[in-house]
């Protein structure tokens, strides 16, 4: 049972548009949420995170909102620059428990054509 | 230094080799782990060490063995792989387990079992 979910494989942007990714998740659990970024033959890159007592976060180009009623989080990479191409994954931990270890959805790759 | 190294970057063996895979960091956290990947799928966790003790095994075969000899360094040891073993082992870090933590990731081992 997959309890963080990234329902696109893959997304293709233009460079210099916005790029938007998309997360769900079930555990109502899940308190704190992380976007890793991950070049191939390569080990995922921490990109930003945000804790469910926040519905936004932002750090230069890239945005992390969260809608708690929905149990959904979104990335926004704004603008989209060639170099952003990677697999991009959304995880989430909770405070209780087993919770607190990392859950991965299943990633999204995107493409920014120049 | 938030960098945490991995060798080798790539290893080839047979079903009846023994190999060790090497993880370090220089960060002073406190506690790391080992996380398998297959191709376009997330990373799967395999084991926590918090404070060199084993904290966390997710019913790894035992052809896997870690192994923490000191708080910096974290080996996993492997004898009579399968070629189903073949992915990309990463070693990451926190500075503590728990809820809330951000992982850094190595770059990855890609192992191929013959």
């Amino acid at each position: 049972d997959q309890q963080v979910k990234q329902n696109s494989p893959s997304l293709s942007v233009q460079e210099g548009r916005i790029s938007i990714l998309n997360c769900d998740y079930t555990n109502s659990m899940f308190d704190y949420f992380l976007w890793y970024k991950k070049y191939p033959a390569e080990g995922p890159t921490f990109l930003i995170s945000i804790s469910s007592i926040k519905d936004k976060n932002e750090d230069g180009r890239f945005t992390v909102f969260l809608n708690k009623s929905a149990k959904h989080l979104s990335l926004h990479i704004v603008p989209s620059q060639p170099g952003d191409s990677a697999v991009y994954f959304c995880a989430a931990s909770g405070s209780g428990g087993s919770n607190y270890k990392l859950t991965f959805g299943k990633g999204t790759l995107l493409t920014v054509n120049p | 230094d938030t960098e945490v190294t991995q060798t080798p970057k790539h290893l080839v063996m047979g079903m009846t080799n023994k190999k060790s895979l090497k993880c370090e960091q220089h960060m002073g956290h406190r506690a790391m782990y080992w996380y398998k990947q297959k191709a376009k799928k997330p990373p799967e966790l395999m084991f926590v060490y918090s404070y060199e003790k084993l904290s966390i095994n997710e019913s790894v075969p035992s052809r896997f063995s870690p192994e923490c000899p000191n708080s910096s360094l974290l080996n996993l040891h492997l004898h009579a792989l399968q070629p189903e073993d073949s992915a990309l082992y990463l070693c990451a870090s926190s500075q503590v387990e728990g809820p809330n933590e951000k992982l850094f990731f190595g770059s990855g081992t890609q192992l191929s079992v013959l």
